[in-house]
């Protein structure tokens, strides 16, 4: 059982670059999720897709785009690469729970560092 | 959306010393969840707590919901060097579907 699996795990990009990173879970949730994680900033939510065939906006959408490609597989794609995006991205994915636990756990996995020069 | 404020940003500790983390909004959160994330990895969740005034122990880590729901806690007693890492809170909007995320706390347990 692999959980959530990303790749590339280190990208290197020059500016105007496009390039797509790839997201992959087996754990059969309908719920996934993109955020990117910069120092003393927390995580940022870029985009999610509650199912198979949606995908909303999150915090931080602008710059990129998104394919919930089937029930597995979440993609994000990056037109037109600028130093702003660099970052770390984590992709994650959500369990539904009991309501005495909270009702949902989520899963991360182990991020692509993306760096655009 | 709502904001999850954490302090400190940084903490460094001697191992064996107990040490107490914060996470603050002015918002009422339904539950309140802490992850650790070492470096190099995804976060991991450590706890969920749901009810207000809420105590769960994991081992030396404490965890507290405020009585308000809107703060939380983790008390590590006896740090460890494995204890080292960047601990997240984070709580739901949007009734479950998204996550908003605090800032984080780096902690450092030294030899």
């Amino acid at each position: 059982n692999a959980g959530v699996t990303q790749t590339p795990k280190f990208q290197v990009l020059k500016t105007g670059q496009s390039m797509t990173l790839q997201c992959a879970q087996d754990m059969n949730h309908n719920s996934m999720y993109w955020y990117r994680q910069d120092p003393g900033m927390g995580l940022r939510l870029i985009y999610y897709s509650a199912s198979e065939g949606t995908t909303d906006k999150g915090e931080v959408p602008n710059g990129y785009n998104v394919s919930r490609l089937n029930k597995r597989e979440f993609s994000l794609r990056l037109e037109s690469a600028a130093p702003s995006q660099t970052s770390v991205y984590f992709c994650a994915s959500k369990r539904h729970t009991g309501t005495a636990s909270g009702g949902y756990e989520q899963y991360f996995g182990p991020g692509t560092r993306l760096t655009v020069t | 959306t709502q904001l999850l404020e954490q302090s400190p940003q940084f903490l460094s500790i001697q191992e064996g010393e107990n040490l107490t983390v914060y996470c603050n909004s002015s918002s009422v959160f339904s539950s309140l969840q802490w992850y650790r994330q070492e470096p190099g990895e995804g976060p991991v969740l450590l706890v969920t707590v749901v009810t207000g005034g809420e105590v769960k122990k994991l081992k030396r880590l404490t965890f507290q919901f405020g009585d308000a729901r809107k703060d939380s806690s983790l008390h590590i007693t006896a740090a460890q060097p494995g204890d080292t890492g960047l601990y997240l809170c984070a709580g739901p909007n949007f009734g479950n579907e998204k996550l908003t995320f605090g800032t984080g706390t780096r902690l450092t347990i030294i030899p």
